[in-house]
């Protein structure tokens, strides 16, 4: 069955450091989609990115970058240059396509930025 | 307009009490969902429908009971509230292709229920 494991419950740093948020995934599927979304104190789920499991190049937003490593099951998040605005909750989540099974997520990493 | 847009955001209730959340998406999505997110921010999918058929049911009590009048709606209706079900629900809508879904999902801004 799939799973996502995201180790780092909180995460607290000083603003412009930067911080990387872990995800390890677990699928049978060799077709599979990953995702990231922020959840801020407002409440909404906000979409960042999703990656397909054909496609290991990392990818890099602005201050967000995305590093997919399947040899490690792996799909980190690293934000450089933190800012208090980037505080809030962060899930990793994984879908399996073929089996059109829903998104399941990590449990969150809470990540405070302190200015 | 709103993509996914869920009524009420805040539900405060009685235990005991039987209450409802609407949902609607406008984005011609084929399938909807109910996620809960309890009070350690845990999301877990509940229910599941495409083209108004019921595809996935997780081990969720039979007070919940969702119910899909068209594609494009996809309420969820709670009897017998208990402290418990107080969370944060969420409506999600997808676009699959050819029954293979990318598993992206369009979420509403949830609907905090809180029971007493």
């Amino acid at each position: 069955a799939q799973k996502v494991t995201q180790a780092q419950t909180e995460i607290s740093v000083v603003e412009k450091e930067d911080v990387t948020l872990d995800c390890v995934y677990e699928t049978r599927d060799t077709t599979y989609y990953l995702f990231w979304y922020k959840q801020p104190p407002s409440g909404e789920l906000v979409f960042l990115i999703r990656r397909n499991s054909f496609d290991e190049q990392n990818e890099i937003s602005g201050r967000y970058s995305w590093n997919f490593q399947k040899s490690t099951s792996s799909f980190n998040f690293t934000i450089t240059a933190s800012q208090v605005v980037d505080s809030a909750v962060y899930f990793c989540a994984l879908s399996e396509a073929w089996r059109n099974t829903p998104l399941v997520f990590g449990k969150g990493t809470r990540l405070s930025v302190i200015a | 307009d709103t993509a996914v847009s869920q009524t009420p955001k805040y539900l405060v209730t009685q235990m005991g009490n039987d209450k409802s959340i609407k949902c609607e998406q406008n984005l011609g999505h084929d399938t909807m969902y109910w996620y809960k997110q309890d009070s350690k921010k845990f999301l877990k999918i509940m229910f599941s429908y495409n083209n108004k058929e019921l595809i996935i049911n997780e081990t969720v009590p039979n007070r919940f009971s969702p119910k899909s009048p068209d594609k494009a709606h996809l309420n969820l209706h709670i009897n017998s509230l208990e402290l418990g079900d107080s969370a944060v629900y969420f409506c999600a809508s997808s676009q699959d292709f050819a029954g293979k879904s990318t598993g992206e999902l369009f979420f509403g801004e949830g609907s905090r229920l809180t029971v007493l």
